[in-house]
C-alpha cells in the first residue's frame, strides 16, 4: 500500500537557524511529490512540487526540497527560518491507479523561537 | 488561478442531522476531492470524483456520501451526523497537465453536538 511518512511530529527551531523536514514515501512508481504549508487558522498553501527532472526543487518563501529516489525521500529545507514560518507542513504524494488522488503524511508542526 | 470555494467556514449540527458541505471550483476541473483533517492524522481522503456523477471511495468513506451533479460542484453528505465526525473538512480540485497541482478550499470546521 502506498504511504507517506513524516517522522517528526514537532520541530522547534530558533529564528535564523536552518530547518529540514523529512518525508519518506512508499510507492511503486515514480511519484509526483508536493509540500504544503498550513499556518494557524489558514488553508493549505503549496510550497513546491516535484514531477521530474532536476531533483532539487525551489519553492516559495525560500524553501527547497530534494528528491532522492534511492532513499524514497523528499525532504524540505530552508536555510534561515523566520518567525512567520511557524506552521504545520504536509508532504503529499500523488497516487495514480484508476485515477489520481493525493495522499498526505501526518504533518510536522514547526515552532520558531526568538 | 483556480478558486475553490467552500460554502461554510463554521457549522454546528446536532447528532443525527443530515449535513451537506458544498464545494465549488471555477476551472471546469474533472477531479475533485473531499478530505478531513484531524490533529496528528494529517489529511485523510473521504471521497473523490473524476467526472460528473462519477465517484470513488477514499480511505475513510464510512458515514459519508457525495454528489456531483455538475462539474463545478462537489458535495459531501453526512447522512446522520455523529460526534466522531467533528472535524475540519477540506475540498480540493486538481489541475491537470503541465500545471498539475491541487488547490484547496479554506475548509469547513464542523462541530457535531
Amino acid at each position: 500500500a502506498q504511504s507517506v511518512t513524516q517522522p517528526d511530529i514537532h520541530i522547534t527551531v530558533s529564528e535564523g537557524a536552518s530547518l529540514e523536514l523529512r518525508c519518506n514515501y512508499s510507492y511503486g512508481a515514480t511519484p509526483y511529490l508536493f509540500w504544503y504549508v498550513q499556518s494557524p487558522g489558514q488553508g493549505l498553501q503549496l510550497l513546491l512540487k516535484y514531477f521530474s527532472g532536476d531533483t532539487l526543487v525551489q519553492g516559495i518563501k525560500g524553501f527547497e526540497a530534494e528528491f532522492k529516489r534511492s532513499q524514497s525521500s523528499f525532504n524540505l529545507r530552508k536555510p534561515s527560518v523566520h518567525w512567520s514560518d511557524a506552521a504545520e507542513y504536509f508532504c503529499a504524494v500523488e497516487v495514480r491507479s484508476n485515477d489520481y488522488k493525493l495522499s498526505f503524511g501526518a504533518g510536522t508542526t514547526v515552532t520558531v523561537r526568538a | 488561478d483556480v478558486k475553490v470555494t467552500q460554502s461554510s467556514r463554521y457549522l454546528v449540527k446536532r447528532t443525527g442531522e443530515k449535513v451537506f458541505l458544498e464545494c465549488v471550483q471555477d476551472m471546469d476541473h474533472e477531479n475533485m476531492f473531499w478530505y478531513r483533517q484531524d490533529p496528528g492524522l494529517g489529511l485523510r481522503l473521504i471521497y473523490f470524483s473524476y467526472d460528473v456523477k462519477m465517484k470513488e471511495k477514499g480511505d475513510i468513506p464510512e458515514g459519508y456520501s457525495v454528489s456531483r451533479e455538475k462539474k463545478e460542484r462537489f458535495s459531501l453528505i453526512l447522512e446522520s451526523a455523529s460526534t466522531n465526525q467533528t472535524s475540519m473538512y477540506l475540498c480540493a480540485s486538481r489541475t491537470p497537465g503541465i500545471q498539475r497541482g491541487y488547490t484547496f478550499g479554506s475548509g469547513t470546521r464542523l462541530t457535531v453536538v
